[in-house]
């Protein structure tokens, strides 16, 4: 059974830095793409970046996914966050032609705010 | 770039049948999608895939009282028999080199 779980959220002020991370396990880690999903409050799904290196135009130069397959480990290293960042962060496991979100983590809630 | 298009509700009874519609943007009819349910206070999880000729791919365990089909550049989400825990939102999802996109989302009412 595929399982993601994200933690690393929490409360950072504007212009600050956060890594979330997200632990895989019940699949070949390193055998398929893995995305980051956000979601502000009372909205809908934002796609935030996929690996290798696909991001968002609202999080393009700031955002950074990377992987580390030792750990079965997703992260995104998020700096220069604003309040529009505010949302939870979904772990993504993609299908195997690396085009649709197959599997979901529960999330991770980031606030910025002073 | 795709768009999406859903509406942002929908409602139908208990035991009915409901149509969810999904619509692409000109130019990209051709293109599949795929169907994610949230239900409140949940991560998403993910229905099936939706190809422009109809056949689709669902997820593990999902219920065969989920279906979906396609006209032109729209994509459906037929749930049939409604169950209260249908009661969710529903995002379409495609993709292209290097992105991802998500419709608005619909919010189902079960009544």
């Amino acid at each position: 059974e595929v399982q993601l779980l994200e933690s690393g959220g929490g409360l950072v002020q504007p212009g600050g830095s956060l890594r979330l991370s997200c632990a895989a396990s019940g699949f070949t880690f390193s055998s398929y793409a893995m995305s980051w999903v956000r979601q502000a409050p009372g909205k809908g799904l934002e796609w935030v970046s996929t690996t290798s290196t696909y991001y968002a135009d609202s999080v393009k130069g700031r955002f950074t996914i990377s992987r580390d397959t030792s750990k079965n480990t997703l992260y995104l290293q998020m700096n220069s966050l604003r309040a529009e960042d505010t949302a939870i962060y979904y772990c993504a496991k993609d299908d195997a032609s690396g085009s649709y979100f197959h599997s979901w983590g529960q999330g991770t809630l980031v606030t910025v705010s002073s | 770039q795709p768009v999406l298009t859903q509406s942002p509700s929908a409602s139908a009874s208990l035991g009915a049948s409901v149509k969810l519609t999904c619509t692409l943007s000109s130019g990209h009819s051709s293109y599949a999608i795929a169907w994610h349910q949230q239900q409140p206070e949940k991560g998403p999880r993910y229905l099936m895939r939706l190809n422009n000729d109809g056949s689709h791919i669902k997820g593990d365990g999902i219920p065969d009282r989920f279906s979906g089909s396609s006209s032109g550049a729209e994509r459906y989400l037929t749930i049939s028999s409604l169950q209260s825990e249908d009661e969710a939102d529903y995002y379409c999802q495609t993709w292209a080199t290097g992105i991802r996109v998500f419709g608005g989302g619909t919010k189902l009412t079960v009544l």
